[in-house]
């Protein structure tokens, strides 16, 4: 079962931040933070992961807070391209399946 | 780099009939998984194969089986086919034996329509 409680749905204007959040109350201390996101009928692309420390790469920004307990996915300037749904995962780094909840629905707007 | 890939792009099948789908996972990656996903939810895990073998199954009845073949790439069949199993079925591969390697990367997906 999905351990993640995200917004069913969010908007954002096109060249502004999003920031989706995410709730993991229940994280365990060898659990990762991952995100992924799936544009319509695609298979799920990959965004970035993180354990405790606030991570970054070209996609995004991962902010975890300090318990842990929940996370916010930051797209510094969302394009159109950004619609999708994304979803937040929690999961032992090491081998486990990904279990999905019903993610988040952004939709730029232009 | 070829990432995953997977065929057939859309396969329409009738109740009760077998099917096959196959996967090639990313180069450098061991492990292939299997999800099912129904429209308006999220992927739902069914398998994991690694070294040609289920390592982790998830709540999924028998019908649905897996082979891992030795240059790591996959099929699932699913027998008996109900209409309930019209979904898109994703792949994704990861390195188990690579720990730097371990996220999972999905394929395109194939749609499977049961009539």
């Amino acid at each position: 079962d999905a351990k993640t409680t995200q917004p069913p749905s969010m908007d954002c204007a096109e060249g502004r931040a999003a920031n989706l959040p995410c709730n993991h109350s229940t994280i365990s201390g060898n659990e990762y933070v991952y995100w992924y996101r799936q544009i319509h009928s695609q298979g799920p692309q990959y965004i970035i992961h993180g354990l405790k420390n606030n991570e970054t790469n070209e996609m995004a920004s991962l902010i975890i807070t300090e318990d842990r307990k929940s996370s916010t996915l930051i797209l510094p300037h969302a394009t159109l391209r950004d619609t999708a749904v994304y979803y937040c995962i929690v999961r032992v780094e090491y081998g486990n399946q990904f279990y999905f909840g019903t993610g988040t629905s952004l939709t730029v707007i232009p | 780099d070829a990432g995953v890939t997977q065929s057939p792009t859309h396969l329409i099948k009738t109740r009760g009939q077998q099917v096959t789908l196959r996967c090639s996972p990313k180069s450098g990656h061991d492990t292939v998984s299997w999800y099912q996903q129904a429209l308006g939810q999220g992927p739902q895990f069914i398998f994991q194969y690694y070294e040609e073998e289920e390592r982790q199954r998830g709540n999924f009845p028998d019908r649905f089986s897996g082979h891992q073949f030795p240059n790591y790439s996959s099929e699932l069949n699913v027998n008996a086919l109900l209409l309930g199993d019209s979904a898109l079925y994703l792949c994704a591969s990861s390195s188990v034996s690579d720990r730097r390697r371990d996220t999972q990367y999905f394929g395109p997906g194939t749609r499977l329509t049961v009539l």
